[in-house]
């Protein structure tokens, strides 16, 4: 079965410092992974996905995430954080045929002025 | 930008009664699906829907829940019977997926479902 770890509950950066959140997968097999965020009140919001063409993918807002099998990792990465990115963020990996996706336990990200 | 809406976006309910929560996916999109999140929980799935069929079902969407696309554009989850623990957000979500393309899932803002 497929599953998604994240690794931290909470993280907490000051504005225009990189951004790092982290997941890992387990699929067996070759995986579909997805970020996606979610502001206060507002539904999930997709940020960026892999699909098995370039292993690093760029999503919207400067976002970014680097598959790497031999490490079963889907980081997100952002150079320097705005006070607008505060939210919580989920990685999501999808099962063979896309029928369900499976939702890490979600990072909320605080950023400080 | 097209997107998914979901209504209510708040619904407060007495326990045993029955609840509808409406979605309208994105127009062109053919794969419907109902997650929740329970307070404090993972976003968990419950439903996918095409082809006027569900494919697929989690453990959690027991005889108590339907799912229905009345019409061309409405999406439908029911809880016949609510229980206290049925308190939750509830997401609709809808794919274009085409083989491997389009492959992601939107989103709508979710339904806070209450259960008093």
């Amino acid at each position: 079965a497929q599953s998604v770890t994240q690794l931290d509950s909470h993280v907490s950066v000051s504005e225009g410092t990189p951004v790092l959140l982290r997941c890992n997968y387990s699929s067996s097999y070759s995986p579909s992974l997805f970020w996606y965020v979610q502001h206060p009140n507002k539904g999930l919001q997709l940020l960026l996905k892999y699909t098995s063409a370039a292993t690093l993918v760029k999503g919207i807002n400067g976002f970014e995430a680097e598959f790497k099998k031999s490490e079963t990792s889907f980081h997100l990465t952002k150079p320097s954080a705005h006070m607008s990115d505060a939210a919580e963020y989920f990685c999501v990996v999808s099962d063979y045929n896309f029928n369900k996706f499976y939702f890490g336990s979600g990072t909320k990200l605080n950023v400080k002025p | 930008e097209p997107e998914v809406t979901q209504t209510p976006s708040h619904q407060v309910t007495q326990m045993g009664q029955e609840v509808i929560l409406r979605c309208v996916p994105i127009s062109n999109h053919l794969y419907f699906y109902w997650y929740r999140q329970i307070l404090g929980q993972k976003v968990e799935f419950l439903v996918s829907f095409y082809n006027n069929e569900i494919s697929e079902k989690s453990e959690i969407f027991d005889d108590q829940f339907s799912v229905e696309r009345p019409d061309g554009s409405n999406f439908t989850l029911k809880i016949r019977s609510t229980k206290l623990e049925d308190s939750a957000m509830y997401f609709c979500a809808s794919s274009e997926r085409q083989g491997l393309e389009n492959t992601e899932a939107f989103f709508g803002q979710g339904t806070r479902l209450t259960v008093v």
